[in-house]
This record gives structure tokens, C-alpha cells and sequence, in this order.
């Protein structure tokens, strides 16, 4: 199984903040690396997909880039409904998804 | 507006069965592979399990060792998993996801259903 480090685990921004998830693939992935975010109490929702791709519909405060092992999620600006869990996922093999990032306002 | 509704979930035994259901609407079911999700309470998240639009080819996580199956009902836009020898661990939530015409992402999920696995 590839295996998806994802870190941090927790991060504290204020509103209006820049804030970057990395998450680093055990092999080579090519691009096949997914974003999601999961608000309490909800199924999680696509935000990025194929590293840099942004879903139909999500802001453009959302971003994300990288290939191969190495990647990046941003939100260029923080605001209070992005408060929620962000997950990365590969998909070059049976899917893997990372331990996930909890976002939290400071 | 795609809609997958999950049903099935609910408090079992270990080592019983039970088995999910899914409903989809909104989009053209037979075109797409669907997979499982679970989120154990308070956890991450977890590919369960995939199969083809045609149900063809299906894929499982290796830490289930060979206790769920996986199949789709095209003609009733359904999608099922039969889980046997359950466990405590599998205690999860269990989504059912949309995928794509081959691999690639899980661009629709269902609200999710609970399966507790208790004496």
C-alpha cells in the first residue's frame, strides 16, 4: 500500500491567514493526488484533484500543487467557514488517504 | 444533483453479518465506478472498497482480509457491501462514494451510514 504522510495533524490560524498542508506520498504518485474537506457531522467534499485541479464551485482562496512524492495544499486566506478537516488521497494505487489536518481558528 | 443514500447501518454482534445498500440518483449510474468509505467515530478516513461501472473488477483494502464484497445492481442504480465476520474495529461510518469513468476522485459522497459492532 503507498502509504500518505500528511502533516501537520492540527493547525491554528487566525482569519485571513495563509495557511499550507503538506502531504508526501511513500512513492512516486505522478499526479494522482486528491483534497478533501470534512466538516463536523458531514461527509467530506472534494476541493482539488489531480494535485491542482480546483472542484467546480470551490473558492479560489483554495490551491494546490506538487507531483511525484511531494505536496502542497493552500488557502491563500483564511476564513471561519473553513474551519474542518482536510484530508489528501492518492489514487495511483488502491486509494490511500492521509491522517488528515484539523483546522482551527486562533 | 447527485444524491447516494446510504441504508443498512446499524448495532451487530461480532462475528454476524450485515450488509449496506446504496441508492443513487442524478447522474448516469452505469457509467461510473462507485467505492466505500469508512470513518471509525472520532478517526480518519479509510478506502473500504471499489468496483467498475459494470462490476467487472472490484478492489478491497488489504486490512480486511478477504470479509467484504462488494457489488453494484446497474438496472437499480444500486450498490451494496456485504460484510461478514465483523469486528469491533470495523465500527465506522460507511459512505458511499462516486467515482469516475476509470480511477481518479471521489467527487460525490452520501450523507453515510453507522455500523456498530458491539455485544
Amino acid at each position: 500500500d503507498i502509504q500518505m504522510t500528511q502533516t501537520p495533524s492540527s493547525l491554528s490560524a487566525s482569519v485571513g491567514d495563509r495557511v499550507t498542508i503538506i502531504c508526501q506520498a511513500s512513492q512516486d504518485i505522478n499526479n494522482y493526488l486528491n483534497w478533501y474537506q470534512q466538516k463536523p457531522g458531514k461527509a467530506p467534499k472534494l476541493l482539488i484533484y489531480d494535485a491542482s485541479n480546483l472542484e467546480t464551485g470551490v473558492p479560489s482562496r483554495f490551491s494546490g500543487s506538487g507531483s511525484g512524492t511531494d505536496f502542497a495544499f493552500t488557502i491563500s486566506s483564511l476564513q471561519p467557514e473553513d474551519i474542518a478537516t482536510y484530508y489528501c488521497q492518492q489514487y495511483e494505487d488502491l486509494p490511500t488517504f492521509g491522517q488528515g489536518t484539523k483546522l482551527e481558528i486562533k | 444533483e447527485v444524491h447516494l443514500v446510504e441504508s443498512g447501518g446499524g448495532l451487530v454482534q461480532p462475528g454476524r453479518s450485515l450488509r449496506l445498500s446504496c441508492v443513487a440518483s442524478g447522474f448516469t449510474f452505469d457509467d461510473y465506478a462507485m467505492h466505500w468509505v469508512r470513518q471509525a467515530p472520532g478517526k480518519g478516513l479509510e478506502w473500504v472498497s471499489g468496483i467498475s461501472w459494470n462490476g467487472d473488477a472490484a478492489g478491497y483494502a488489504s486490512s480486511l482480509k478477504g470479509r467484504f464484497t462488494i457489488s453494484r445492481d446497474n438496472a437499480k442504480k444500486s450498490l451494496y457491501l456485504q460484510m461478514d465476520s465483523l469486528r469491533p474495529e470495523d465500527t465506522a461510518f460507511y459512505y458511499c462514494v462516486k467515482g469516475q469513468v476509470v480511477s481518479g476522485p471521489f467527487d460525490n459522497w452520501g450523507q453515510g451510514t453507522l455500523v456498530t459492532v458491539s455485544s
